[in-house]
């Protein structure tokens, strides 16, 4: 079983859809947990760290779920500029290493 | 933007030929890590370092050596390099461990033919 599980997708929403990701780690001593998005031929870049309380950003919410292992990432009123692969990354705290998912991929249309 | 520049940025080389990647730093970070991103398996860690002269390997560390002589450069060596290490290449930086963000490169397109 992989370390970090991830539908790879595509999702393909219209614009103004809400779309869900889910991303599930076998790690229950997994510390860290953050969604990095990620642009055709171009480098991850941090989305957004996850809380255990949850946590939202303008459009973008993020939750955990520790008992089940598994987090969440939510896009309320996709936009065009939301197509990308969306990374879900977990640290087990073992020298700080981070574990990436596979990745989802979003492609939002007209 | 985080000052962390990968060189070359892309490279095609022959079967068995040793090649060097390079990863600079501007940050000061302590940890820097290189990734290798193919199809169907996202980015997988082959070596990190946690400080000079200090690295650990990575998931998939058979066929590659690293070196760190300095804060600032990270050195990813492929001794012989084989078609299965075709690839693109991710240096990234991280202050303070995983708990906190970390800063990729651009990347380095590989192919070896």
């Amino acid at each position: 079983r992989k370390e970090v599980e991830q539908d790879p997708g595509p999702f393909n929403v219209p614009e103004g859809a809400t779309v869900a990701f889910n991303c599930t780690y076998s790690n229950s001593a997994s510390q860290s947990f953050f969604w990095y998005r990620q642009d055709c031929r171009k480098e991850p870049k941090l989305l957004m760290s996850v809380y255990s309380s949850g946590n939202e950003d303008g459009r973008f919410t993020a939750q955990l779920n520790r008992a089940s292992q598994y987090i969440s990432l939510l896009i309320r009123d996709s936009k065009l500029s939301d197509s990308a692969t969306y990374l879900c990354v977990v640290n087990t705290g073992t020298a700080s290493k981070l574990t990436f998912g596979t990745g989802t991929r979003l492609q939002v249309t007209l | 933007d985080a000052g962390i520049t990968q060189s070359p940025r892309h490279k095609v080389t022959e079967t068995g030929t040793p090649v060097t990647l390079r990863c600079h730093q501007t940050e000061n970070h302590r940890y820097m890590y290189w990734y290798r991103q193919d199809p169907g398996h996202g980015l997988r860690l082959i070596h990190y370092s946690y400080g000079v002269k200090d690295t650990d390997k990575g998931e998939v560390s058979d066929g590659y050596s690293v070196s760190r002589s300095k804060t600032e450069d990270f050195l990813l060596t492929l001794e012989s390099a084989t078609s299965s290490q075709t690839s693109v290449y991710f240096c990234a930086i991280s202050g303070t461990g995983g708990d906190t963000e970390a800063f990729f490169g651009q990347g380095t397109r590989l192919t070896v033919v």
